[in-house]
């Protein structure tokens, strides 16, 4: 069965500080990947998709990937008390053009 | 200009109701999805729709039953609802095939069963 697996958390992050969230996944010819965040009592937003081995900068956000150890991270730089949320990992298969497998998400804590 | 809509927002009802949540999208996405998100926050896709064709059908009660008259609306419908069925529904849309395609998330319906 293809698993997306994430540490629950909390997560506890000072704030300005790097939060480092991560994600690893079981179906090797995985081939997109996406970082959503999800604040308490609202639908999880797409902050960041990647698709090829290395690192993809947005603003603060860096999601970094290596198919080979089949892992997924997101880094959020100068956190803010705004990015306390739950961060989810998605991953689609190679055999599942339309699905995304989901991790049961990371609940990210920025203390002021 | 809301991307995804849904209807209605909340719904609280009694056990064994009958009950509707619509979805529409103003994307021009060709694929819909309906997800169940419990207490515990697992994101559990149920169905999809790919121009109006049930392409994803997961493990589900057979009380759950998706609609899709077009492209842009899905609509789920519930017979004799149960204390189980509580729970966020978020419909979603994408692009296309691919899985190069993100999904994109409705603001939910929170069901909540008495």
């Amino acid at each position: 069965q293809k698993e997306v697996e994430q540490n629950s958390g909390p997560l506890s992050v000072p704030e300005g500080a790097i939060a480092s969230l991560n994600c690893t996944y079981s179906d090797r010819v995985s081939q997109s990947f996406f970082w959503y965040r999800q604040y308490s009592g609202k639908s999880p937003e797409l902050i960041m998709s990647i698709y090829s081995n290395g690192d993809k900068e947005d603003g603060r956000f860096t999601a970094q990937l290596n198919k080979a150890s089949q892992y997924v991270s997101l880094l959020i730089r100068d956190s803010q008390p705004s990015d306390s949320a739950t961060y989810l990992c998605a991953v689609n298969g190679a055999d599942s053009n339309y699905q995304l497998i989901w991790g049961a998400g990371t609940k990210l804590i920025i203390k002021p | 200009d809301t991307a995804v809509s849904q209807t209605p927002k909340y719904l609280v009802t009694q056990m064994g109701n009958d009950k509707s949540i619509k979805c529409e999208q103003n994307l021009g996405h060709d694929t819909m999805y309906w997800y169940k998100q419990d207490s515990k926050k697992f994101l559990k896709i149920m169905f999809s729709y790919n121009n109006k064709e049930l392409i994803i059908n997961e493990t589900v009660p057979n009380r759950f039953s998706p609609k899709s008259p077009d492209k842009a609306h899905l609509n789920l419908h519930i017979n004799s609802l149960e204390l189980g069925d509580s729970a966020v529904y978020f419909c979603a849309s994408t692009a296309g095939t691919g899985g190069y395609n993100e999904q994109f998330f409705g603001p939910g319906t929170r069901l909540t069963v008495l």
